[in-house]
């Protein structure tokens, strides 16, 4: 089976702190990737981040780092120093190589309110 | 900007009617995927073409259909509305290959009254 879990629906923080949303997810391939996107309340998608299954270096972008951790099946999202413009759902999705249709299969969403 | 320009960005209609929602990929991209964003349902894959030909099938209504053009822009049908066909409607596209992202449209917003 394949899924994306993420267990925080709803988080609210204060301007300046640090935020971590959580990722959990079900897969049997052994070569898949992992995506985050984030949708602002204007409602698009964007695209912040790919990772592949057999790289398990995390990334820093800017405020932005991710922590991939197989053994635990995770792929957390780290906002450092948020901002009220960080305020949007973030969606992680999971894509399988072993899926022909490339589709990704995503999370339910963690809705981030940044608060001034 | 993605690069994907979707239209209409709204659209309400009256149960039982047809629509058509339409979708030009990002300049080279040969794979558009169609996805329906409800508050029940979250985000869920309908279907996927590449270069013309459908490559898969996700969660999409018998009512629903989909066609890619030969100048790669594509076109979701959906036909005898319910109410609970309002959602956002997202078309992606992709390079060839698995790694790659995908890169969204702004949506469609549909409302079924």
């Amino acid at each position: 089976a394949q899924k994306v879990t993420q267990a925080q629906t709803e988080i609210s923080v204060v301007e300046k702190e640090d935020v971590t949303l959580d990722c959990v997810y079900e897969t049997r391939d052994t070569t898949y990737y992992l995506f985050w996107y984030k949708q602002p309340p204007s409602g698009e998608l964007v695209f912040l981040i790919r990772r592949n299954s057999f790289d398990e270096q995390n990334e820093i972008s800017g405020r932005y780092s991710w922590n991939f951790q197989k053994s635990t099946s995770s792929f957390n999202f780290t906002i450092t120093a948020s901002q009220v413009v960080d305020s949007a759902v973030y969606f992680c999705a999971l894509r399988q190589r072993g899926d022909s249709s490339y589709k990704l299969i995503f999370g339910s969403g963690t809705r981030l309110l940044v608060r001034p | 900007d993605s690069g994907v320009t979707q239209t209409p960005k709204h659209l309400i209609t009256a149960t039982g009617q047809r629509v058509t929602l339409r979708c030009s990929p990002r300049s080279g991209d040969l794979s558009v995927y169609w996805y329906q964003q409800s508050l029940d349902q979250g985000l869920q894959f309908l279907i996927q073409y590449y270069n013309g030909e459908e490559r898969a099938k996700g969660n999409i209504l018998e009512r629903f259909s989909a066609q890619q053009f030969p100048d790669l822009h594509s076109e979701l049908n959906l036909s005898s509305l319910e109410l609970g066909d309002s959602a956002l409607y997202f078309c992606a596209s992709s390079s060839s290959g698995t790694s790659n992202e995908q890169f969204f449209g702004p949506g469609t917003r549909l409302t079924v009254l």
